[in-house]
């Protein structure tokens, strides 16, 4: 089984709206994080937003943000205020912490394509 | 400033030879990674290290290597390049443990080798 799962392969979105993308998880794990990546049309990795499995508060990062639902196991990155820029691939990933992992495992990514 | 670099950024080669995909960070992280990434895949771990001489391999580890010699290097080889590992490779590089006045750690990407073997 996937333990990351990104059921939107693509998204489009208006220049001003705010977009949700969905990321699911799975893991017996009770101590996690979570990550969203960026990865625009030139290929670099960019780290977008961290949200550990015992933050009591969604994780925030100007207009980023997490809708964290732990006991739905989901993660959705929510862009506020879309920018032409924010078109790229977003890709979610989790680390768990059992056994001194440092390995986050990525999800399959979801296309975002912000129209004008 | 700190970064991680790759080189080369693009390579083409031919089935059969051994290739060398360089990878160094100074940022003086301790762990460092190798991915490759192909379209409907994600990122699929290769190899990784959690210090020098330390390496580890990752879900698709097969038809690659690396070593660590030192804390800024973790050079990828392909010892005999098929057609199937054409792809773009990443590399990252994250610390041991979050910075001050954080409790995660995030990893640090470079910028991608583009192989393609023929």
């Amino acid at each position: 089984a996937q333990k990351i799962t990104q059921t939107q392969p693509g998204m489009f979105v208006q220049e001003k709206e705010a977009v949700t993308l969905d990321c699911t998880y799975d893991t017996s794990d009770p101590s996690y994080g979570l990550f969203w990546y960026k990865q625009p049309s030139s290929g670099e990795m960019i780290f977008l937003i961290y949200q550990g499995s015992y933050d009591q508060q969604n994780a925030t990062e100007g207009r980023y943000s997490l809708n964290f639902q732990k006991a739905r196991k989901s993660a959705n990155l929510v862009i506020s205020a879309s920018q032409l820029g924010d078109s790229a691939m977003y890709f979610c990933a989790m680390r768990e912490a059992s056994g001194g992992s440092y390995i986050p495992t990525f999800g399959r990514g979801t296309s975002l394509i912000v129209h004008p | 400033d700190a970064e991680i670099t790759q080189s080369p950024r693009h390579k083409i080669t031919e089935t059969g030879r051994q290739v060398t995909l360089a990878c160094h960070q100074t940022w003086n992280h301790n762990n460092m990674f190798w991915y490759r990434q192909d379209l409907g895949h994600g990122l699929r771990l290769i190899h990784y290290s959690y210090g020098v001489h330390d390496t580890n391999k990752g879900e698709v580890s097969d038809g690659y290597s690396v070593s660590r010699s030192n804390t800024e290097d973790l050079p990828l080889t392909l010892e005999s390049a098929a057609s199937s590992q054409t792809s773009v490779y990443f590399c990252a590089s994250s610390a041991s443990h979050g910075l001050a006045g954080r409790s995660y750690n995030e990893q640090f990407f470079g910028p991608g080798t583009r192989l393609t073997v023929l």
